[in-house]
């Protein structure tokens, strides 16, 4: 079965750091455009990045700087790095497969997200 | 940076009805990149139209994309109840290199 688990999230202080991770089974994410899409509580989706099958990785203007994404292809995981964590990076944090095929881009799997809260 | 804008912002609508959604580009979008999701309350999005017009896998015939340079459109040809939910366009670009347009509540009159 094809499948995306989150996990990593919790509370930390403002400035502080946490490290997302997202263990994909049923298929290689090396292979894939593997993101991270954050939902704030009550609002919309926004993409925060990704990490193509070449390892070209890219970001939303508001976490540049701040958060890293990068993958560990034996443990076929995903991860999100984030540090100088803000009060508008709390969020339920996907997980997100693009197969990107036939020159085609959406997301077809999704994890059930891990939250993050930033809260002193 | 392309921005998305979806119209309108909540729909209330009764099951059976017919429903247009519409997602709106600030700059010219290629239709292989523009896609639909539907996400219910507590749940992860689902990826429902990709490529302007492509249903994803186990997607009812009911849902249908259309569109092409700014302007999309999402079609429900008749609600069902299990329809009733947030729907989200997105596009890839170049910078950034995904967005989501702000979404359609679509509730029950």
């Amino acid at each position: 079965e094809v499948q995306l688990v989150e996990s990593g999230g919790g509370l930390v202080q403002p400035g502080g750091s946490l490290r997302l991770s997202c263990a994909a089974s049923g298929f290689i994410v090396s292979n894939n455009y593997m993101n991270w899409v954050r939902q704030a509580p009550g609002k919309g989706l926004e993409w925060v990045s990704v990490i193509y099958s070449g390892g070209s990785t890219y970001y939303a203007d508001s976490v540049k700087g701040r958060f890293t994404i990068s993958r560990d292809n034996s443990k076929n995981t995903v991860y999100l790095q984030m540090s100088g964590l803000r009060a508008d990076d709390t969020a339920l944090y996907y997980c997100a497969r693009d197969p990107a095929l036939r020159n085609e881009h959406a997301f077809d799997v999704w994890g059930q997200g891990t939250l993050v809260t930033v809260s002193p | 940076e392309i921005v998305l804008t979806q119209s309108p912002g909540t729909l209330s609508l009764s099951p059976g009805e017919r429903v247009t959604l519409s997602c709106r580009a600030s700059q010219s979008v290629s239709i292989n990149y523009l896609a639909w999701y539907q996400q219910k309350p507590g749940q992860a999005p689902r990826l429902l139209i990709y490529g302007t017009s492509s249903r994803a896998t186990g997607i009812p015939d009911r849902f249908s994309g259309s569109g092409s340079g700014t302007d999309f459109t999402l079609t429900i040809s008749r609600l069902e109840p299990e329809d009733f939910a947030v729907y989200y366009c997105q596009q890839y670009g170049s910078s950034p290199r995904f967005t989501f347009g702000p979404g359609t509540k679509v509730d029950i009159k």
